[in-house]
């Protein structure tokens, strides 16, 4: 079966704290892609990483990281120095490789605190 | 570059009736998808579209429906709306399909009294 599990429903920090989403995922495919998307109150999926299956490489880009671990399905996000800005709600996903279709989490709602 | 634009908004029906929500993808894409977001069960695909054919439809009923045009743009389509259908509807786009990013539009909030 294919899912994407993030147990994390809610997170609340305070201004400045690291953070991070957890998102763990099952699949039938050898090959496959993993997202993460960030949702504002606007409602907007806005596009923030995509990684493929063969590329455990670590990923940094400013404040957002990305820990990809095939042995254990897991493919986590952190956010240092968190900033009120980045709360929203952030899904992780699993691109079905036949078809492309995007196979999302629950959802973590991030609120970050002044 | 303009993003995914999806029109109207928001809207507002009543059980029974139908609606057709319209969403034009990102200049020289050629694939678009569709989705559903509920409280309930989340972000659920909908059908997607390439070269104005239905390529793959996710699980829900007939009453759910959509095309796409030669210019890419992508209409969908619910007839005899029943008050579970009332949801965020978010359009994407991607260059071609099969693994490429979708890029996600502002949705529709579809409201069904």
């Amino acid at each position: 079966a294919q899912k994407v599990t993030q147990a994390q429903t809610e997170i609340s920090v305070v201004e400045k704290e690291d953070v991070t989403l957890d998102c763990v995922y099952e699949t039938r495919d050898t090959t496959y892609y993993l997202f993460w998307y960030k949702q504002p109150p606007s409602g907007e999926l806005v596009f923030l990483i995509r990684r493929n299956s063969f590329d455990e490489q670590n990923e940094i880009s400013g404040r957002y990281s990305w820990n990809f671990q095939k042995s254990t399905s897991s493919f986590n996000f952190t956010i240092t120095a968190s900033q009120v800005v980045d709360s929203a709600v952030y899904f992780c996903a699993l691109s079905e490789w036949e078809t492309g279709k995007l196979i999302f989490g629950q959802g973590t709602t991030l609120q970050v605190k002044p | 570059k303009a993003g995914v634009t999806q029109t109207p908004r928001y809207l507002i029906k009543t059980r029974g009736q139908q609606v057709t929500l319209s969403c034009s993808p990102i200049s020289g894409h050629r694939s678009v998808s569709w989705y559903q977001q509920t409280p309930g069960q989340g972000l659920q695909f909908l059908f997607e579209y390439f070269s104005e054919t239905q390529r793959n439809k996710g699980n829900f009923p007939g009453r759910f429906s959509g095309r796409q045009f030669s210019n890419s743009r992508s209409e969908m389509n619910v007839s005899t709306l029943e008050l579970g259908d009332s949801a965020l509807y978010l359009c994407a786009s991607s260059f071609n399909p099969n693994q490429e990013t979708q890029y996600f539009g502002p949705g529709t909030r579809l409201l069904v009294l």
